[in-house]
């Protein structure tokens, strides 16, 4: 039973574009959703986050919504850049839960020069 | 530095051996994960834990045991029952007593049955 779903494996944009990152989710305990990159063989870095009360959050090149009543979240990254190339994955804390917190599969994001 | 330190960064185990994979974090966090990755199925979470004392089974706990008797650590223990063990394991924690959502993680270790 996938919490946190991230359709679509991989991604490829053109530098200077727009890179839209989706995720749904499954869960209404959810109370945070968070954003992260990783590079192969490294931790994930965190990217931004936002609150189930809020639906924006900006921070730089990075801006996440959040559509509460059809479970969807997306991050744009404007403009993409090829330092962006990496996977990212989308989080959601299970405020209900201890606090669990669960992954999605992960986007693999290509910028091409 | 502050920050969460796994180790080792490479392990090598026989079939049938218990080994011990170290998370230490000096940032004064309160709850502490362990996460498996392996190709194409993002990250999966083993056992997590919000206080000293106390931990709960995540989604793929089988195979797998942790303790948290002190508040920086959190070892995970992959034994010989794991069917599948090689894969790259995460720890990362939360300081929700400050309020924080965020995780930090650590680099990960790269366990490899041979």
């Amino acid at each position: 039973d996938q919490q946190v779903k991230q359709n679509s494996p991989s991604l490829s944009v053109q530098e200077g574009r727009i890179s839209i990152l989706n995720c749904d989710y499954t869960n209404s305990m959810f109370d945070y959703f968070l954003w992260y990159k990783k590079y192969p063989a490294e931790g994930p870095t965190f990217l931004i986050s936002i609150s189930s009360i809020k639906d924006k959050n900006e921070d730089g090149r990075f801006t996440v919504f959040l559509n509460k009543s059809a479970k969807h979240l997306s991050l744009h990254i404007v403009p993409s850049q090829p330092g962006d190339s990496a996977v990212y994955f989308c989080a959601a804390r299970d405020g209900g839960s201890n606090y669990k917190l669960t992954f999605g599969k992960g986007t693999l994001l290509t910028v091409n020069p | 530095d502050g920050g969460i330190t796994q180790s080792p960064k490479y392990l090598f185990r026989k079939e049938g051996q218990n080994v011990t994979l170290s998370c230490e974090q000096n940032l004064n966090h309160d709850a502490m994960y362990w996460y498996r990755q392996d190709p194409g199925q993002g990250l999966r979470l083993i056992y997590y834990s919000q206080i000293v004392n106390d931990f709960q089974k995540g989604d793929i706990a089988e195979g797998y045991s942790v303790s948290r008797e002190k508040k920086e650590s959190f070892p995970l223990t992959v034994t010989s029952a794991q069917k599948n063990p090689t894969a790259f394991y995460l720890c990362a924690s939360i300081p929700y007593q400050a309020g924080g959502t965020e995780a930090f993680f650590g680099q990960g270790t790269r366990l490899t049955v041979v």
